[in-house]
């Protein structure tokens, strides 16, 4: 079975300019994440969507970011203007609905550096 | 709030020793545990986690955690490790009475490097 699949695995742009990363999540899952990585701050919630609704957006770190998700088997976040603090890794994440206690499946991330 | 501590940031080990990584959490009711792994270059997937049940739990690749209520703890151990279980390993914590694991909260991760 397909797992999470997040496109691009790899970018680097520079200052100011816009990145999107793309994510389909595990087909039957209704909950989707974005989280952020990196090494001064671990992982953290970015926002959470359920039913492609956006739930839960308090960890966007500013208004250059923005999520969204138009179907239940898509979703972008954009970073405009990108900036160097932003280079991290970010991974998109799906869950069956149920509860807490449910697993989460992440798929392989998006290694972005900002220069 | 609730929180998660893993109490060592990295571990060295050699190949065929065993080991335990350390996690405590701080919370006032009961609780959900998990344990992921994350290999170099690779998303995080799940090692086991507690639910309810038997405080021993058992996962993937030989890994098992013991859930200790009254330590508030929940190590993972393994009792001989490969040079393909490098990687860094988190705990997490969520509450049984959310609706959603959006709450789960994440340990700050423990770095496993085994050497031959």
């Amino acid at each position: 079975d397909a797992g999470v699949i997040q496109s691009p695995r790899h970018e680097v742009t520079e200052m100011g300019q816009e990145v999107t990363l793309r994510c389909k999540p595990i087909s039957g899952h209704n909950s989707l994440f974005w989280y952020r990585q990196t090494m001064m701050r671990g992982l953290e919630l970015l926002i959470y969507f359920n039913n492609n609704v956006p739930i839960d957006d308090s960890g966007m770190p500013e208004d250059r970011f923005s999520a969204k998700m138009p179907n239940a088997s898509f979703s972008t976040l954009k970073i405009q203007p990108s900036e160097p603090r932003d280079s991290a890794v970010y991974f998109c994440a799906s869950s069956p609905d149920g509860g807490s206690g449910n697993t989460i499946y992440f798929g392989e991330g998006s290694w972005l550096t900002v220069v | 709030a609730q929180s998660v501590t893993q109490l060592d940031s990295q571990v060295p080990v050699f190949e065929e020793a065993p080991v335990e990584l350390r996690c405590n959490y701080s919370s006032s009711v009961s609780v959900y545990l998990f344990w992921y792994v994350q290999y170099p270059n690779q998303g995080l997937q799940l090692l086991l986690k507690y639910l309810s049940g038997s405080t021993l739990v058992k996962g993937i690749n030989g890994f098992e955690a013991e859930f200790n209520k009254s330590q508030t703890s929940f190590h993972l151990r393994k009792p001989s490790v490969h040079i393909s279980d490098t990687a860094e390993y988190f705990c997490a914590v969520s509450d049984p009475a959310a609706g959603n694991n959006r709450k789960l909260i994440w340990g700050l991760g423990t770095s496993l490097a085994v050497n031959p």
